[in-house]
């Protein structure tokens, strides 16, 4: 079946770039998401990356895949204090059924000031 | 706009007792789902409908009922509840051709 990983925890000073990492198994994934989610809410989307892209960019967000790995990253430049929470890594598995997702277990981003 | 609404936000349960999570949703969306989230286990898919008049099982759908009442509603129920199903559980609703939208979480603790 299909599983998703992620490290648990990332430690950053505010300014620099964060890298959160993800790994998948599922070779037949077309939609890989971040999302992110804050103290006591929900999750909110981040960016996504079609399984054709190798690499996609919104403002300070960059998302590579490499699918011979099997490796998905999210990288966070000028990482602010604010980007503190969860960031979650999932993939799309339910066909036309678009919020059937298998999620990895979060990485628990903290940015110091 | 609300997007996905989910009641209650807490609850406290003692073990064996029954209790039902409401979500409603009002973007028009087709799909619905309900997800646990565990600590270090991210989340996990309980159950979902694809569409209205349709239900099926996710990845952890032990212990649960779910009803989609009508477009708008999908239900989650816990028959008997077991400290087990202590998590957060969140409702989730997508369109064609579009991303979850998430609600905003139901903290439940079972005693």
């Amino acid at each position: 079946g299909e599983d998703v990983e992620q490290s648990l925890f990332l430690s950053v000073r505010e300014g620099d770039s964060s890298v959160i990492n993800c790994t998948y198994t599922d070779s037949s994934s077309t939609y890989l998401y971040w999302y992110k989610q804050e103290p006591g809410a929900g999750l909110q989307l981040l960016t996504y990356i079609f399984s054709n892209m190798d690499m996609k960019q919104d403002q300070r967000l960059t998302v590579l895949l490499n699918k011979k790995d099997k490796h998905l990253s999210l990288r966070i430049a000028d990482t602010q204090t604010g980007d503190s929470a969860i960031y979650f890594c999932a993939e799309r598995t339910g066909g036309t059924s678009y919020g059937k997702l298998t999620f990895g277990q979060g990485t628990i981003l903290t940015v110091h000031p | 706009n609300a997007g996905v609404t989910q009641t209650p936000k807490f609850q406290v349960l003692k073990t064996g007792q029954s209790m039902t999570l409401q979500c409603a949703q009002d973007m028009n969306h087709n799909s619905m789902y309900w997800y646990r989230q565990d600590p270090g286990m991210g989340l996990r898919l309980i159950y979902y409908s694809a569409s209205e008049g349709t239900t099926d099982k996710g990845e952890v759908p032990n212990g649960y009922n779910v009803s989609r009442l009508n477009k708008r509603e999908f239900s989650l129920r816990l028959e008997s509840a077991a400290p087990s199903q202590t998590s957060v559980y969140f409702c989730a609703s997508s369109g064609m051709n579009t991303e979850a939208f998430f609600g905003q979480g139901t903290r439940l603790t079972v005693v």
